[in-house]
């Protein structure tokens, strides 16, 4: 059964910069594509952005394009979200999430929290 | 962008009734649309995609329908392990879009 495992979240000012990672086992990595999706406090789901399994197609939300940097190493069985310039309305629950067809989601990690605050 | 609407927002249901929630595109999605449960403090779980597929291990209470833009997701029988959030998603383009969700709750 797969498995994705996040980490890296915390408290940050605004302003400031974390690196989220999530490590996948109990499946071929390099096989599948992969999205963040977050979750505000007590609101719905964003996807936030998708990286193909090759690692040569991205895409971002336009809530975090030029700010948020998708990446993936294959050796690894690890993704990864840089996320510079964080602001308040970044707080969130964030979730990697694998795609097994068509961008629906079948195995998602727990979660890390990411609190951006003065 | 393309937006999704769920409807209701939320409701109140007992153990046994027949529940639908209802999700609506913008615009033309085809069969792309997908069905999360969610329950609070947990990771979403995929019960439907493209439409009208059942997940693997998803009880067959749980049924979807719908194409275009107008899509339906019906829990035949509500047992008390369905009480949760249940959201729609599109997966026809880019920016993926989420419904806002329906709580469903026990009356």
């Amino acid at each position: 059964q797969g498995q994705l495992v996040e980490s890296g979240g915390g408290l940050v000012r605004p302003g400031g910069s974390l690196r989220l990672s999530c490590a996948a086992s109990g499946f071929s990595f390099s096989d599948y594509s992969l999205s963040w999706i977050r979750q505000a406090p007590g609101k719905g789901l964003e996807w936030i952005s998708y990286i193909n399994n090759g690692g040569n197609t991205i895409h971002y939300a336009d809530s975090v394009q030029g700010r948020f940097t998708i990446s993936r190493d294959n050796a690894k069985s690890s993704l990864y979200l840089q996320m510079n310039s964080l602001r308040v309305d970044d707080t969130a629950v964030y979730y990697c999430a694998r795609e097994f067809v068509e961008m629906a989601h079948d195995y998602w990690g727990q979660g890390t929290l990411v609190a951006v605050s003065s | 962008d393309i937006q999704m609407t769920q409807s209701p927002s939320s409701l109140s249901a007992s153990v046994g009734d027949r529940v639908t929630i209802t999700c609506r595109a913008s615009q033309y999605i085809r069969s792309f649309l997908n069905w999360y449960q969610q329950i609070p403090g947990k990771a979403p779980k995929i019960l439907i995609y493209g439409a009208s597929n059942l997940q693997s291990g998803v009880p067959s209470r749980f049924s979807g329908s719908g194409s275009g833009t107008d899509f339906t997701l019906i829990i035949s029988s509500l047992q008390p392990e369905d009480f949760a959030t249940y959201y729609c998603q599109q997966g026809y383009g880019t920016p993926v879009t989420f419904g806002g969700g329906t709580k469903v709750e026990i009356k």
